[in-house]
């Protein structure tokens, strides 16, 4: 079975601060990896990564996909507030008609 | 239309009643999925559909589930004789084809009570 694990499960910082989300997959049939910001209910996108070690980059969030150790990281400086939401890493595969979610990881980020 | 609608956005239902959810997908988007997330929960796939048709059924956890899509447009996904498991939020996403980027519609959040 695919699977997407993302870690930390939680997490608080201070504004200001750097953070790097991570997420793990599996590799059999991958095609590419998504990200999505979640606040309230509706999941917003952010970044599709399918090629190794090209850095997607939108302005303080930037993400990297490493295709040997099949994991992705996002990365989140000079934290506000407003990114307090769940980040959710998506792994999209070949032969599944839909993604495969992790289950997220809750950033809180404290004024 | 500019972003995925669902209705309601919000539904509360006693146990044992049929409930019907809506999702509006971006116009133009000829893939369509639902998707269910239980509270603290990642999101569980439910059913895809590639126009009208529905080649993946594989997510529908019991057969009181069912969706439809006609016109290539608006889906809607019931539920019969709910049950207090089925409380979630139930997404809908759209994309222009199979394997394009999924945008998401604010959800409905069922609870059955």
């Amino acid at each position: 079975e695919d699977k997407v694990v993302q870690s930390p499960l939680s997490l608080v910082v201070h504004e200001g601060d750097t953070v790097t989300l991570n997420c793990s997959y599996e590799v059999t049939n991958f095609r590419s990896l998504l990200w999505y910001k979640q606040e309230k209910k509706a999941p917003t996108f952010l970044f599709m990564l399918t090629s190794s070690g090209i850095e997607k980059k939108s302005g303080r969030l930037s993400s990297i996909l490493d295709k040997k150790e099949l994991f992705s990281i996002l990365n989140i400086t000079a934290t506000q507030t407003g990114d307090s939401a769940v980040y959710l890493c998506a792994g999209d595969y070949t032969g599944r008609r839909a993604l495969t979610f992790g289950s997220g990881t809750r950033l809180q980020v404290q004024p | 239309g500019a972003g995925v609608s669902q209705s309601p956005s919000n539904k509360v239902t006693e146990k044992g009643k049929d409930v019907e959810l809506r999702c509006d997908p971006i116009s133009g988007h000829t893939a369509l999925y639902w998707y269910r997330q239980s509270l603290g929960q990642g999101l569980e796939f439910l059913i895809y559909f590639q126009g009208n048709s529905a080649p993946d059924k594989s997510g529908l956890p019991s057969d009181r589930f069912s969706a439809e899509r006609t016109g290539g447009s608006v889906s809607t996904l019931t539920i019969q004789r709910t049950q207090q498991e089925d409380s979630a939020v139930y997404l809908c996403a759209s994309s222009l084809g199979r394997g394009d980027i999924q945008y998401f519609g604010a959800g409905t959040r069922l609870s059955v009570l």
